[in-house]
């Protein structure tokens, strides 16, 4: 079984900050990580995946996460970001074996002030 | 395409009734996933289609629970009878493929309240 952490349930920064969201797993088994985000009252969105190979990952808006195997984690980051960056953003990760069943984090509300 | 549609978007129903979820996917997608989302236990999988079949189940909560997915552009959740602890947001998400290497694409949700 896998299970996530992420640290941080909220996460207020400015506009134009950097930011990082953490991301921690557990599991006995190799894994699929990513990272979806929910916008208000809507689903969510794939933003970025790691399945193998590169260790870094990026999304087309500008974030990226980096797989650790050694510290079993999949941070989230952006060196600058924007207020339509304001969402949830959830961690998953699923076991190598069974990868039709993802395990979701309790997510990271980020909110951008002007 | 349209996207996962989820019907309805809001739903508030008393204790007792029972209560009807539907989801069409997105065509050609053949896996389907129902999952809750509620604040204390955030997003959690009840279960999994795969070609119409229901493959994992094991997520459902009890007996009061059931799914089905009779063809390929259809799938029901029903709660019967319903209870003030299943107030929570259900979403559906379909995938091209039957494992989570692809991309889930999730519907807009269906926000329950159960008085």
């Amino acid at each position: 079984a896998q299970s996530v952490t992420q640290l941080d349930s909220q996460v207020p920064v400015f506009e134009e900050a950097p930011v990082e969201l953490r991301c921690n797993y557990s599991s006995s088994v190799s894994v699929y990580l990513f990272w979806y985000v929910q916008y208000p009252n809507q689903g969510l969105q794939l933003l970025l995946k790691y399945l193998s190979g590169s260790t870094l990952v990026e999304s087309i808006n500008g974030f990226e996460a980096e797989f650790n195997k050694s510290q079993t984690s999949f941070h989230l980051r952006k060196p600058s970001v924007h207020i339509s960056d304001t969402a949830e953003y959830f961690c998953a990760v699923s076991g190598r074996g069974s990868n039709y069943k993802l395990t979701f984090g309790k997510g990271t509300l980020l909110t951008v002030n002007p | 395409d349209a996207g996962v549609i989820q019907s309805p978007r809001h739903e508030v129903t008393e204790m007792g009734q029972e209560v009807t979820l539907r989801c069409k996917p997105i065509s050609g997608h053949n896996s389907l996933f129902w999952y809750r989302q509620t604040m204390m236990r955030g997003l959690e999988l009840l279960i999994y289609f795969n070609n119409n079949v229901p493959i994992d189940d094991s997520g459902m909560p009890e007996d009061r629970f059931s799914a089905k997915m009779p063809n390929a552009s259809f799938s029901t959740l029903k709660i019967q009878p319903s209870e003030p602890r299943d107030s929570a947001v259900y979403f559906c998400a379909t995938l091209l493929g039957a494992g989570v290497t692809g991309e889930l694409f999730f519907g807009e949700g269906s926000r329950l309240t159960v008085l």
